[in-house]
């Protein structure tokens, strides 16, 4: 399988803390995408980065990628209880997409 | 408003029986695809489709099948379900360039 790993598989922090989550995969990319999912829910886009690009900002999202290493980060600053949501990486090879295991982080208020 | 509409939302059924499980977009998406989700190991992909007529396997096809006659459509087929096909699925579609999946909300698949 081509699936890539997320670590850590879950991750509890309080209300106003960063939370960093890893992710390894397995091909090469043409870019690498970040998911967040809701209890059960359908997957929402939150960013893409570039295999050319080494970081990338939005909003309170920074995401980091070393396509020597095959990993990236998401970072989430100043979380919030309404952070709380499972988020996978993704990437695609040959149009197959590929998806991480998964990171569950609980923001508690 | 842009959306992928999956049905039905829950669906228990029984071993042997075929189901189909509908997803339709209306972004006049090219690419479509479908995905399980199993506690611990993520999302795979089971099917997608490029465009009307053009469908491929994905990680994991085994006992399912799709179809994709029309753009906006692309339903999932189980002839023959079995209990290990017991998982959350969800449709996803996206433009030919593949920066941003739009997912449906997910069907909750029992097979007894």
């Amino acid at each position: 399988s081509q699936q890539g790993e997320e670590d850590p598989q879950a991750l509890s922090i309080q209300e106003g803390e960063n939370a960093t989550m890893n992710c390894s995969y397995k091909t090469s990319i043409n870019n690498l995408q970040w998911y967040r999912q809701n209890s059960g829910r359908g997957l929402v886009h939150l960013i893409l980065i570039r295999s050319n690009e080494r970081e990338k900002h939005s909003g309170r999202l920074r995401v980091t990628l070393d396509t020597s290493k095959k990993s990236s980060s998401l970072l989430i600053t100043a979380s919030r209880a309404a952070d709380t949501a499972s988020y996978f990486c993704a990437n695609y090879n040959f149009n197959k997409f590929y998806f991480g295991s998964g990171t569950k982080l609980n923001v508690k208020p | 408003e842009a959306q992928v509409t999956q049905n039905p939302r829950y669906l228990i059924t029984v071993t042997g029986k075929k189901l189909t499980v509908t997803c339709s977009q209306n972004m006049n998406h090219e690419y479509m695809s479908w995905y399980r989700q199993d506690p611990g190991l993520g999302l795979r992909q089971i099917y997608y489709s490029m465009n009307v007529e053009v469908t491929d396997k994905g990680d994991v096809p085994e006992g399912y099948k799709v179809s994709r006659k029309e753009k906006r459509n692309f339903p999932l087929i189980l002839e023959s379900p079995s209990p290990n096909q017991t998982s959350l699925y969800f449709c996803a579609s996206s433009t030919r360039g593949l920066e941003k999946l739009f997912f449906g909300s997910g069907t909750q698949l029992s097979v007894l």
